[in-house]
């Protein structure tokens, strides 16, 4: 069964621009979680989509944004890229009926932004 | 509010040698999730291990062994006779408990570099 599959690996942008990072659940999962990991800050919550809905979300600007297509995948959005946006974007999905489950990762996406 | 902490930032041990890493939390809910995972060089968080309040029974998977005390509010992993492809960064989280399914927001520690040399 392939794993969480996200796309690309790495990315480099400049201050400003946006972006679009990609994430391919297991196949059969529903639930698509994503976090932010940063030498400072460690491991964030972005928000948490089911069913194409956003379930969760944790405290980030507006400028982070996702979504959630009928197949599950997931794409996040970052508009107008600050120096602080520099991280690793991790995608975790799970079945997301049962409360709490476990979470499978992703490598993750390493962003820098110049 | 929620909060995890991992004091130990560092830790090297020589092959064949026991370590533990230690996990504190605070929480003002009685119902909630502790995890631990585990993250190797190539990135993924790797799920370890998830334990829900009401269950206080101790752990053991292998060379893998849990300690959850609620009394002090830590949930301790001890590696025994590590190896070194238990090099990694360990991280504890902790979760408040979701509702329809729903997969809440998980408060991660900082994470404890593990290096186990042969």
């Amino acid at each position: 069964k392939a794993g969480v599959t996200q796309t690309p690996r790495y990315l480099i942008k400049t201050r400003g621009q946006q972006v679009t990072l990609s994430c391919s659940p297991i196949s059969g999962h529903r639930s698509v979680s994503w976090y932010q990991q940063t030498p400072g800050q460690g491991l964030q919550f972005l928000f948490e989509y089911f069913s194409e809905t956003q379930r969760n979300k944790g405290n980030f600007p507006g400028r982070f944004s996702g979504r959630q297509f009928s197949n599950s995948r997931s794409e996040m959005n970052v508009s107008t890229l600050e120096l602080g946006d520099s991280a690793l974007y991790l995608c975790a999905s799970s079945g997301g009926v049962a409360t709490n489950e476990k979470l499978f990762f992703g490598s993750g996406t390493q962003l820098s932004v110049l | 509010a929620q909060k995890v902490t991992q004091a130990q930032t560092e830790i090297s041990v020589v092959e064949k040698e026991d370590v533990t890493l230690d996990c504190v939390y605070e929480t003002r809910d009685t119902t909630y999730y502790l995890f631990w995972y585990k993250q190797p060089p190539s990135g993924e968080l790797v799920f370890l291990i998830r334990r829900n309040s009401f269950d206080e029974q101790n752990e053991i998977s292998g060379r893998y062994s849990w300690n959850f005390q609620k009394s002090t509010s830590s949930f301790n992993f001890t590696i025994t006779a590590s190896q070194v492809v238990d090099s990694a960064v360990y991280f504890c989280a902790l979760s408040e408990a979701g509702y329809g399914g729903s997969q809440g927001n998980l408060i991660f520690g900082k994470g404890t570099k593990l290096s186990v040399k042969p």
